[in-house]
């Protein structure tokens, strides 16, 4: 079965600092890949995708930036963060077609300082 | 902006049937719906998805109007560990998932 994981869980880190979260998926073979943010309270908003190695696109423009070195590895990168990119940021996986379902892995607890 | 409208918030008591309604009046013939839920702190999890057609599987029943236009989720009989935000999503591939507030259900003994 496919799983999906997630590091770390909770992160704490000061403004102006960098970032790199990673994520990985197993059990499947080139599937698409999403990055989300979730805001205290609120509904989550796509963040990049990829379809495949080297290929990401980006939903929102921002400080943030994603790359996929791997075909089952995603990273969501910032070489400074700001106040406002605190936040729960969500992977999720899924394979193309037109019943395409995504699945989330845990997540990771962002708070900048 | 979510496609989908749900209440705010629903109760259920333990063992009873959790009936989640949501009104998607403007989806398109090939629009799927889909429901996920997300239990604090943690990730959205996929619960089931259908088109026209009912879908049942292990974990709840999805119910879909003739003129699809509105859907009902089921669970049969609501536990503690049900309770959580659940979400009703109007797409097709390759549009995004597009998350909206959601229906908080909380679970009474």
């Amino acid at each position: 079965s496919q799983t999906i994981h997630q590091w770390p869980a909770t992160l704490v880190q000061p403004v102006g600092s960098p970032l790199s979260l990673e994520c990985t998926v197993e059990g499947t073979s080139n599937p698409n890949l999403y990055w989300y943010r979730q805001a205290a309270g609120r509904g989550l908003q796509l963040l990049f995708y990829s379809v495949g190695i080297g290929q990401i696109s980006s939903e929102v423009p921002q400080n943030l930036s994603a790359s996929r070195p791997q075909d089952r590895q995603f990273i969501l990168s910032s070489k400074k963060l700001l106040l406002s990119d605190s936040g729960f940021y969500l992977c999720a996986w899924s394979v193309s077609g037109i019943q395409e379902t995504q699945y989330f892995g845990p997540g990771t607890r962002l708070l900048v300082l | 902006d979510a496609k989908t409208t749900q209440p705010p918030s629903m109760d259920c008591a333990e063992g009873r049937a959790a009936n989640l309604p949501c009104n998607h009046s403007t989806i398109s013939g090939n629009e799927y719906v889909y429901w996920y839920r997300q239990i604090h702190s943690q990730g959205p999890q996929y619960i089931i998805h259908g088109l026209k057609n009912n879908e049942t599987n292990e974990m709840a029943s999805l119910i879909i109007t003739e003129d699809r236009k509105s859907s009902t989720l089921i669970l049969p009989h609501a536990t503690l560990r049900d309770t959580a935000v659940y979400y009703c999503i109007v797409r097709v591939f390759p549009e995004d998932m597009r998350f909206g507030a959601g229906t908080r259900l909380t679970v009474k003994p």
